[in-house]
């Protein structure tokens, strides 16, 4: 089955500079890669996704990059705001059938105001 | 509000308890997923069902189980709770067109 890893599991920015997150997957066929943002005490909040057939996507102060030659996928957060401070959570799927989504083990990043 | 509605938020109860978890998925979403979150730990699949049928179990016990009803609205049975059974527990749905999953707000499952 997939694998999805996650680095770093702690990450400590301080406010106005960018954040990277990587992660690297396992399965060839996962064609699917969202980002989720976990607020403490919420449940996790897809923020931005992005499919295979593309290597990046922005939205506003996010962007997720797509190398699907060295399978790592990659969220990156510019001129970061205390709001910013969550838990983020990468995942993969291969989108046929329903299948499930594997999530990396989680990224807890903090704006250091 | 995400549209998937989880109750009850927080639920304390004694080992060897049985206790039930329920879940609404938003409105027109056929699957239901189920998600176990312990303390710092990430997000570990338990059992997806789609429109009344299990689709895919993962890592989930032989004490707990699931179902999905005809309204679409999903159960997760949890027995003979043991203390390491205390986490969050996060349902989530999806569509036949939309690739990501609607998280609900989850329960808080606590054994003492």
């Amino acid at each position: 089955g997939e694998n999805v890893e996650q680095h770093p599991s702690t990450l400590s920015v301080q406010e106005g500079d960018s954040a990277v997150i990587k992660c690297t997957y396992s399965d060839s066929a996962s064609n699917y890669f969202p980002w989720y943002k976990q607020e403490l005490g919420k449940g996790p909040q897809l923020i931005i996704d992005i499919r295979s057939n593309v290597g990046e996507k922005k939205d506003q102060r996010i962007a997720v990059t797509l190398n699907k030659t060295a399978k790592h996928f990659s969220l990156h957060i510019t001129e970061t705001q205390p709001e910013d401070s969550a838990v983020y959570f990468c995942a993969a799927k291969v989108n046929f059938g329903n299948e499930k989504l594997t999530f990396g083990t989680g990224t807890r990043l903090t704006i250091i105001p | 509000d995400s549209g998937v509605t989880q109750t009850p938020k927080h639920l304390i109860t004694a080992t060897g308890q049985r206790v039930t978890l329920r879940c609404s998925p938003r409105s027109g979403d056929l699957s239901v997923y189920w998600y176990q979150q312990s303390l710092d730990q990430g997000l570990q699949f338990l059992i997806h069902y789609y429109n009344g049928e299990e689709r895919a179990k993962g890592n989930i016990l032989e004490r707990f189980s699931a179902q999905q009803f005809p309204d679409l609205h999903s159960e997760l049975n949890l027995s003979s709770l043991e203390l390491g059974d205390s986490a969050l527990y996060f349902c989530a749905s999806s569509g036949e067109t939309k690739y990501g999953y609607t998280f609900g707000s989850g329960t808080r499952l606590t054994v003492v």
